[in-house]
């Protein structure tokens, strides 16, 4: 059975930062690519940020571009987003997600989801 | 960046109905478009990807429809689970974007 467990979230001021961890089993986790999505309360979905199976490709939303970084230690089966200079509006539910593919290029569906982790960002 | 308009923004239909979702993308996706559901407290579940293929586990009374630029997802006849709100999500592009979401409440 796949699980995501995700786990790191917390309160902080702005201009803070924080490193997300996503705990993966239940699969070979070095053949897929994963993501974050982000679901700030009460609004919809944004997908943050990719990476590729190999962690040679990775993609950001513009709205984190150069503040947030993701990462896996595939030994561990773990995938991270450390996440600097937070702002209020980063405040959200950070879910990790399962593609179906390995590649960026063919991925894009969150075919396993975990139940989050919640970032709340105040001042 | 893509922008995905879903329609309506409520459905309001009784158990044993059809639901009929909509999602409009202002460009071209072809068929990689995804549907997910989420429940209150919980976190999204892939329904249907590449516009008409069911996920793993996803009851048949699901199906999804389209390509281009105009894509549907049906629920044949409404169970008590699937009260809900819906997402649409294009990978076409990056930035992959979702839609708004179309809640579908008990009438």
């Amino acid at each position: 059975e796949v699980q995501l467990v995700e786990s790191g979230g917390g309160l902080l001021q702005p201009g803070g930062s924080l490193r997300l961890s996503c705990a993966a089993s239940g699969f070979t986790f070095s053949n897929f690519a994963m993501s974050w999505v982000r679901q700030a309360p009460g609004k919809g979905l944004e997908w943050v940020s990719v990476i590729s199976a190999s962690g040679g490709s990775t993609y950001y939303a513009d709205s984190v571009k150069g503040r947030f970084t993701i990462s896996r230690d595939d030994s561990k089966n773990t995938l991270f987003l450390q996440m600097n200079s937070l702002r209020v509006e980063d405040t959200a539910m950070y879910y990790c997600a399962r593609d179906r593919a390995g590649l960026v290029a063919t991925a894009g569906v969150g075919a396993y989801w975990g139940q989050g982790t919640l970032v709340t960002v105040s001042s | 960046e893509n922008v995905l308009t879903q329609s309506p923004a409520t459905l309001s239909l009784s158990p044993g109905e059809r639901a009929t979702l909509s999602c409009r993308t202002s460009q071209s996706v072809s068929s990689y478009l995804a549907w997910y559901q989420q429940r209150p407290g919980q976190a999204p579940r892939l329904l249907i990807y590449d516009a008409s293929i069911r996920a793993t586990g996803i009851p048949a009374r699901f199906s999804g429809s389209g390509s281009g630029t105009d894509f549907t997802l049906t629920i044949s006849s409404l169970e008590p689970e699937d009260f809900a709100v819906y997402y649409c999500q294009q990978r076409s592009n990056w930035p992959w974007t979702f839609g708004q979401g179309t809640k579908v409440e008990i009438k």
